[in-house]
């Protein structure tokens, strides 16, 4: 067990919804980072945050955003979604900035159907 | 830009055996180096890194890995493998210059035959 936590584990929804995907972070780390591995694509980076300020950016799509909250959770948003935005969305925590290892959750499997 | 190959889709080997995964990156500036390994239906787990020092790096379950600046490579190795390291496993490297962003390798399947 990683110490990150992810919410929902499954998500299954139509073309054109919008989702909300939660991550929380280890205790104590304060960066947060969003990937999308899909079979096709690989492991993409997609958006950093470090305590509540976005750091660095990706191959995110504009119909996705993210934030971090105060408490150092956070959430990506996926809106007018379609077919091949089902994916696996990992989020990762790491203390810092530098490059430190990072801690990966479980994951969020996304069917858009 | 930064970019990072996994030239081995699949790599098998028999129990027992050592085992080596190949990485080969590009960077401008320092390199940071990482190797993740993913069970299946889990996210990944790191394994070891090289930020700088011994080009051998130690990590976990008897992994090491080599950092070779010249060949610009980051080869996993293990003496001897087990049918438990069967696993995908991905080479990660960030540079100093753009702190935060990752770029993982498209992965390298390792499986171990009893």
């Amino acid at each position: 067990d990683s110490g990150v936590t992810q919410t929902p584990k499954h998500l299954i929804t139509a073309t054109g919804q919008r989702v909300t995907l939660r991550c929380s972070p280890r205790s104590g780390d304060l960066s947060v980072y969003w990937y999308q591995q899909s079979l096709d694509q690989g492991l993409q980076f997609l958006i950093q945050y470090y305590n509540g300020e976005e750091r660095a950016k990706g191959n995110i799509l504009e119909r996705f955003s993210a934030q971090q909250f105060p408490d150092l959770h956070s959430e990506l948003n996926l809106s007018s979604l379609e077919l091949g935005d089902s994916a696996l969305y990992f989020c990762a925590s790491s203390p810092g900035t530098a490059p430190y290892e990072q801690y990966f959750g479980p994951g969020t499997r996304l069917t858009v159907t | 830009a930064q970019s990072v190959a996994q030239p081995e889709d699949q790599v098998n080997v028999a129990e027992g055996n050592p085992l080596t995964v190949k990485c080969t990156y590009s960077v401008s500036g320092n390199p940071y180096l990482f190797w993740y390994v993913q069970y299946p239906n889990r996210g990944l787990q790191f394994l070891l890194k090289y930020i700088t020092g011994d080009n051998l790096v130690k990590g976990s379950y008897g992994f090491e890995a080599e950092f070779n600046k010249s060949q610009t490579s980051f080869h996993l190795k293990k003496p001897s493998a087990l049918v438990s390291d069967s696993a995908l496993y991905f080479c990660a490297v960030r540079d100093g210059t753009n702190a935060g962003k990752s770029t993982f390798g498209d992965g390298t399947t390792l499986t171990v035959k009893p």
